[in-house]
């Protein structure tokens, strides 16, 4: 069961770096580590995706310690329109009884502020 | 490409009836999974589907179903609806069926649905 813990919810400033950290210790080999970006009254957005080391595209960079029991997200330079709850999804389809299902994090409230 | 695509935005219904809700996925897209979102709750898995079939489910109750056309198109329906139902109900899709390694899911807007 690759649980994922996430912070409830992190404040910053416009313009500096922010970094969300998940936790998911019983990480399964195959899994990979994703993370979504949602507003309110919108649909999650993928923002990045990796399985080790290091990944970066144009708008964050993923940390991913070699036990992969945990995985930052880094936002660089955040502005206001950066507000919205992040979520950290550790590919799992989990068995319980005959459901297998797909589980998300609490998710992170990250607010930025001017 | 035309995104994820889902009607209808906004609707209420009263306890007892029931709901469709449609899902139309990026083209070329074949799996299409199905999401309940609350405040209390979060973000909870109903079920998927790939070409035509359900693959796999999350633990709601059978007044929740799904079923999805030829064209990949679905639908959702819940029958007798009760308060705890009002929820966003998000519909994602992707090229491959969700397996351990789950890749990128393309999120419809949702339907938020009221219960009175």
């Amino acid at each position: 069961l690759a649980k994922t813990t996430q912070p409830i919810s992190m404040d910053s400033y416009e313009g500096q770096e922010v970094n969300i950290t998940c936790s998911h210790n019983n990480i399964a080999t195959n899994d990979y580590i994703t993370w979504y970006q949602q507003f309110p009254s919108q649909g999650p957005r993928f923002i990045i995706q990796g399985y080790k080391t290091k990944v970066t595209n144009e708008v964050a960079s993923l940390f991913i310690p070699a036990d992969r029991k945990s995985s930052t997200l880094s936002l660089p330079r955040v502005s206001l329109s950066d507000t919205a709850v992040y979520y950290c999804l550790v590919g799992d389809l989990i068995s319980s009884g005959s459901a297998r299902q797909l589980t998300f994090g609490s998710g992170t409230q990250l607010t930025v502020l001017p | 490409k035309a995104g994820v695509t889902q009607t209808p935005r906004y609707l209420i219904k009263t306890r007892g009836q029931q709901v469709t809700l449609s899902c139309s996925p990026i083209s070329g897209h074949r799996s299409v999974s199905w999401y309940q979102q609350t405040p209390g709750q979060g973000l909870q898995f109903l079920f998927e589907y790939f070409s035509e079939t359900q693959r796999n489910k999350g633990n709601f109750p059978g007044r929740f179903s799904g079923r999805q056309f030829s064209n990949s198109r679905s639908e959702m329906n819940v029958s007798t609806l009760e308060l705890g139902d009002s929820a966003l109900y998000l519909c994602a899709s992707s090229p491959a069926p969700l397996a351990g390694g789950v890749g990128e899911l393309f999120f419809g807007e949702g339907s938020r649905l009221t219960v009175l």
